[in-house]
């Protein structure tokens, strides 16, 4: 089993419409989450980090629930220039390392 | 400020041979990171270094060197490239400090 899992999609989103997907992390001794963004055929860049009492930066919001084990990523008014795959991120105790999930492409159609 | 460059941007090689991949930053990053991206297999970590002269396993390390003699540049070596080592090669920094890893834009390389 992938230490990080996310559905890889395409979730296919009408312009304007609300968007919400999850990632389950399996090591419990996982510190710290985050959504990372990434273009078709370019570098990932960190989106937003997740905290447990859930963050929000514009219209985006980061939930982490560790009971249950799952990050999950709200995206609102969703614009065309959201479109793209975003990957869920774990850090573990030691804090080296990222683990990433497989992606969760969205796209955004008018 | 460059960020995270890396070299050559792509490549292709025949089975057997060897090649460097080169990455390069210029924010005085003590952590470097060296992965991989495969469709549906996500981004894997090969190897990583906490800072010059040291190196560590990541992942998927098998068929792969690494070298950080200099704090900013981190080397990826290829001895013997196989078909199964076509990839998109990325590589990564961060400060001790902090949450953010940086990347370059990526090494595609093919092996046939």
């Amino acid at each position: 089993r992938k230490e990080v899992e996310q559905d890889p999609g395409p979730f296919n989103v009408p312009e304007g419409a609300t968007v919400a997907f999850n990632c389950t992390y399996s090591n419990s001794a996982s510190q710290s989450f985050f959504w990372y963004r990434q273009d078709c055929r370019k570098e990932p860049k960190l989106l937003m980090s997740v905290y447990s009492s859930g963050n929000e930066d514009g219209r985006f919001t980061a939930q982490l629930n560790r009971a249950s084990q799952y990050i999950s990523l709200l995206i609102r008014d969703s614009k065309l220039s959201d479109s793209a795959t975003y990957l869920c991120v774990g850090r573990g105790a030691a804090g080296n390392k990222l683990t990433f999930g497989g992606g969760t492409r969205v796209l955004v159609k008018p | 400020n460059a960020g995270v460059t890396q070299t050559p941007k792509f490549r292709v090689l025949k089975t057997g041979q060897s090649m460097t991949l080169l990455c390069a930053q210029d924010m005085n990053h003590e952590y470097m990171y060296w992965y991989r991206q495969d469709p549906g297999m996500g981004l894997r970590l090969i190897h990583y270094s906490v800072g010059e002269g040291t190196t560590a396993k990541g992942e998927v390390p098998d068929g792969y060197n690494v070298s950080r003699l200099k704090k900013q540049n981190f080397l990826l070596g290829l001895e013997s490239a196989a078909p199964s080592q076509t990839s998109v090669y990325f590589c990564a920094s961060r400060d001790w400090k902090d949450n953010e890893q940086f990347f370059g834009p990526g090494t595609r390389l093919t092996v046939l």
